[in-house]
């Protein structure tokens, strides 16, 4: 199975609303990072969060990793319709000298 | 600045054809990144480059041949396509392994 999986993999919340979306992992890596996708366009970078850090802000962006638990959460606060999009983590795993993605989180915001 | 463009945008071939799909970045990274994305597969690595004259395989190398002659340029060939190479490439780069990705616009690709 994928090294990062992402939960869920869609979610509909309405403007203004929270949300929250969580990445597992399997072994130990250097960093993850995630990125947004919109529809038919590549990937954007959001935040990187080394595994030495617990959390990350940017903005309407809070980054959580738990390296105890091997899992990470992107939380966007005040959620916009221009948030609309898919969101990866990817992980840095240490040794294998690539990325790897998990298969996203589709997240819908509603006007 | 162009950042990392590809080329074509979009394209259809037929079964057995020899295609190319280019990559280009402006920034002097090291690293280049080709990836296929696929429903239900999520983003998977084809071939990387750690500089010119050096790459290797990824996750997913069969059919595929890559060359980087130049710093700024990282082909991605499908020898002889395939219905299943159907899908959308994406082209990445960056300075370190480690580090943020920067990914183009990616190309459409239909085999027919």
């Amino acid at each position: 199975s994928q090294q990062g999986e992402e939960d869920p993999q869609a979610l509909s919340i309405q403007e203004g609303e929270n949300a929250t979306m969580n990445c597992s992992y399997k072994t130990s890596i250097n960093n993850l990072q995630w990125y947004r996708q919109n529809s038919g366009r590549g990937l954007v970078h959001l935040i990187l969060i080394r595994s030495n850090e617990r959390e990350k802000h940017s903005g309407r962006l809070r980054v959580t990793l738990d390296t105890s638990k091997k899992s990470s959460s992107l939380l966007i606060t005040a959620s916009r319709a221009a948030d609309t999009a898919s969101y990866f983590c990817a992980t840095d795993v240490q040794g294998a000298q690539k990325l790897v993605f998990g298969q996203g989180t589709r997240l819908t915001i509603n006007p | 600045d162009a950042g990392i463009t590809q080329s074509p945008r979009y394209k259809i071939t037929e079964t057995g054809r020899q295609v190319t799909l280019m990559c280009h970045q402006t920034w002097s990274h090291s690293y280049m990144f080709w990836y296929r994305q696929d429903l239900g597969h999520g983003l998977r690595l084809i071939y990387y480059s750690a500089a010119a004259d050096i790459t290797d395989k990824g996750e997913v190398p069969d059919g595929y041949v890559v060359s980087r002659s130049k710093t700024e340029n990282f082909p991605l060939t499908l020898e002889s396509a395939t219905r299943s190479q159907t899908s959308v490439y994406f082209c990445a780069s960056n300075r370190r392994m480690e580090e943020t990705q920067y990914f183009g616009p990616g190309t459409r690709l239909l085999v027919l």
